[in-house]
Parts: structure tokens; C-alpha cells; sequence
């Protein structure tokens, strides 16, 4: 299986704290995403990073990429007890000819509880 | 608004019975995917569309099987022959092409099966 790894499985931190999550893949990529989903819900899409790219931000979140060690990490800072989720990453091996069919492998996710 | 609408919610089936789970999307989008989601689990591919008329089998494609007659539509039916079918089926789509192509899946808001 090409599924990533994530790290911790679950966290628990309090409101203003911040929150890092890792993820771990296997094979070379063409993308890797952060999704959100809220218990019983659908995903929803945060954050994407291309293979050529090292960090990147959107609001209080900001994801760093290290294609040699085939790890990326979601920093959420200063959390809020909205923000509590579990959290996914999925990895886009790509296809032939470098196109994508969009065949995300997702990751087990991290349940992050933020205490209010 | 534009999205994908997922139904029923909540399913319920007895042994021996297929299903059919409805996914509709009004976003313009070529490419519709089905996934299931188990307990503390990440997402599964099951099938994918890139196109009207075309899908491929995804990692975990038996006892289900699915159509795309229309752009907007891709209904997935799990049959009697999926052992263990209780599980949260996901459904997403995606903009391909040049212009239209983000990388980002949207998902609906899930259907829970459940075998009694």
C-alpha cells in the first residue's frame, strides 16, 4: 500500500496552543494535500504543496514539505476549539506523463480536541 | 450553490441486498471518485471517473459497481457480494483540464451504511 503515515494519532491541546501534525509517504509525489473533516461530515480541502515546493501558508496554517525525507507537516497555530477535527493528508503520486487522475492515498489522520 | 449532493444520509440494508448511493455535482467537474471511509480509518478509492462513459477500478473496487451516464451523476451501487459493506462512503469530485484543474477534491457530505 502507498498510504502515508500520520502522526500523532490523536492530540489534545488547549485554545491559543499550536498544533503539528506530520505526515510520511512512500514514493515520489506530485502533490500532497491537508484535509479537515468534522465528525460524520465530508472532507474539506485546506492546503496543497507541489513536490517543488518547501512551505507554505494560508491563515494559521502553514505547511512545510521535505521531498528527501518524504514528510510534510500542518502547523495550526494559535487553535481554537473550532478547530477541532481530525486531520488528513493525501498524497498525489501523479500518472503517466505527469498528469494527475487525482487518485489521492490518504493518510489514517490525527483527531486534534482543542479544550476551550 | 454550487456542490455535490450525496443521498441518502443514512442507509440501512438487509444481507443479501444491493443498494445504489446517489452523487450529484453541479460544479462542471470531469472527474468523480468514490472512497469509504471505515472507524478511525483513512479513505479508500473504490472507483473513478475522469470522464462521461468511463471509470476505472480504484484499490478496493469488488462487490461494488458504478456508471457515468451523465457528467453531473455517478452513483454507486454496493452489491451482495461486498462482505463487509457498513462503512462511510465518501463522494468527490474534481476540475480537470487546464483551466479548470486545482488539484483540490470536493467532497459530499457522506452516506452511512449500515448491514443489519
Amino acid at each position: 500500500s502507498q498510504q502515508g503515515e500520520e502522526d500523532p494519532q490523536a492530540l489534545s491541546i488547549q485554545e491559543g496552543e499550536n498544533a503539528t501534525m506530520n505526515c510520511s509517504y512512500k514514493t515520489s509525489i506530485n502533490n500532497l494535500q491537508w484535509y479537515r473533516q468534522n465528525s460524520g461530515r465530508g472532507l474539506v480541502h485546506l492546503i496543497l504543496i507541489r513536490s517543488n515546493e518547501r512551505e507554505k501558508h494560508s491563515g494559521r496554517l502553514r505547511v512545510t514539505l521535505d521531498t528527501s525525507k518524504k514528510s510534510s507537516s500542518l502547523l495550526i497555530t494559535a487553535s481554537r476549539a473550532a478547530d477541532t477535527a481530525s486531520y488528513f493528508c493525501a498524497t498525489d503520486y501523479g500518472g503517466a506523463g505527469g498528469t494527475s487522475y487525482g487518485k489521492l492515498t490518504f493518510g489514517q489522520g490525527t483527531i486534534l480536541t482543542v479544550h476551550p | 450553490d454550487g456542490g455535490i449532493t450525496q443521498s441518502p444520509k443514512y442507509l440501512f440494508r438487509k444481507e443479501g441486498q444491493n443498494v445504489t448511493l446517489s452523487c450529484e455535482q453541479n460544479l462542471n467537474h470531469d472527474a468523480m471518485y468514490w472512497y469509504r471511509q471505515d472507524p478511525g480509518q483513512g479513505l479508500r478509492l473504490i472507483y473513478y471517473s475522469q470522464i462521461v462513459n468511463d471509470f476505472q477500478k480504484g484499490d478496493i473496487a469488488e462487490g461494488y459497481s458504478v456508471s457515468r451516464e451523465k457528467k453531473e451523476s455517478f452513483p454507486l451501487t454496493v452489491t451482495s457480494a461486498q462482505k463487509n459493506p457498513t462503512a462511510f462512503y465518501l463522494c468527490a469530485s474534481r476540475g480537470t483540464g487546464w483551466v479548470s484543474y486545482t488539484g483540490e477534491l470536493f467532497f459530499g457530505e457522506g452516506s452511512r451504511l449500515t448491514v443489519l
